[in-house]
């Protein structure tokens, strides 16, 4: 079974940092390009950025709303992908999903929860 | 950077077709996509690439795209089929990914 499995989430006070992982079975992790979305209470959904495959250069891209913020790293020997939070703000609270990205998102886990406040 | 626009709200009686729009600049030159959400779910993918469904999603939902609106269609329309829709696409300029602001389907 395709499936992607986040972990990670919790309460953290505005200003720290957080790592989120993202576990992938049933699919040639490394072949696909990763992306993360986020849905914050009472909005829509976001993209928050993605990481291609290696094999296409392994580049990230970002929204504007975390860039410089927010990294995107991937292991493909262990088939995890990572979304590194730093310098969080209470405007990134929301529900994190990671999807795999074949410029649609045809794969989606379940979420894990992500709450700023002090 | 390119905005996707979708009206907040669409009520449709049971049985009958929705039809949930998405516009934006010249979007018909773009493959569109589109997913479904319900509360306490995650996103699923309805419709990819304007028209086509992935396996598993019912005839009932299809789509088009042409000019300046990209549009699902929900035929016979079932309480179940009750969730928010987003329309998303890549911005080829920065490689972005894109999402509408979403719609929330209401079954009356």
């Amino acid at each position: 079974e395709v499936q992607l499995v986040e972990s990670g989430g919790g309460l953290v006070q505005p200003g720290r940092s957080l790592r989120l992982s993202c576990t992938a079975s049933g699919f040639s992790f490394g072949d696909h390009a990763l992306s993360w979305v986020r849905r914050a209470p009472g909005k829509g959904l976001e993209w928050v950025g993605f990481i291609k495959s290696n094999a296409h250069g392994g580049t990230t891209e970002y929204a504007a709303s975390v860039k410089g913020r927010f990294t995107i790293s991937r292991d493909d020997s262990k088939s995890i992908a990572y979304l590194q939070m730093n310098s969080l703000k209470t405007e990134d609270t929301a529900v994190y999903y990671c999807t795999r990205d074949r410029w649609k998102m045809d794969v989606w886990g379940q979420g894990t929860t992500v709450t700023v406040s002090s | 950077s390119y905005v996707l626009t979708q009206p907040p709200s669409v009520s449709v009686a049971p049985g009958q077709t929705a039809r949930i729009a998405c516009g934006g600049n010249n979007i018909g030159s773009r493959n569109v996509h589109w997913y479904q959400q319900k509360p306490g779910q995650a996103p699923v993918l309805v419709v990819y690439d304007d028209s086509d469904r992935p396996s598993g999603i019912p005839e009932r939902f299809s789509g088009s795209n042409s000019g300046n609106t990209a549009t699902l269609t929900i035929t016979r329309v079932e309480a179940g089929d009750e969730a928010d829709y987003y329309c998303q696409m890549w911005d080829s300029s920065s490689d972005h990914r894109v999402f509408g602001g979403g719609t929330k389907l209401t079954v009356l």
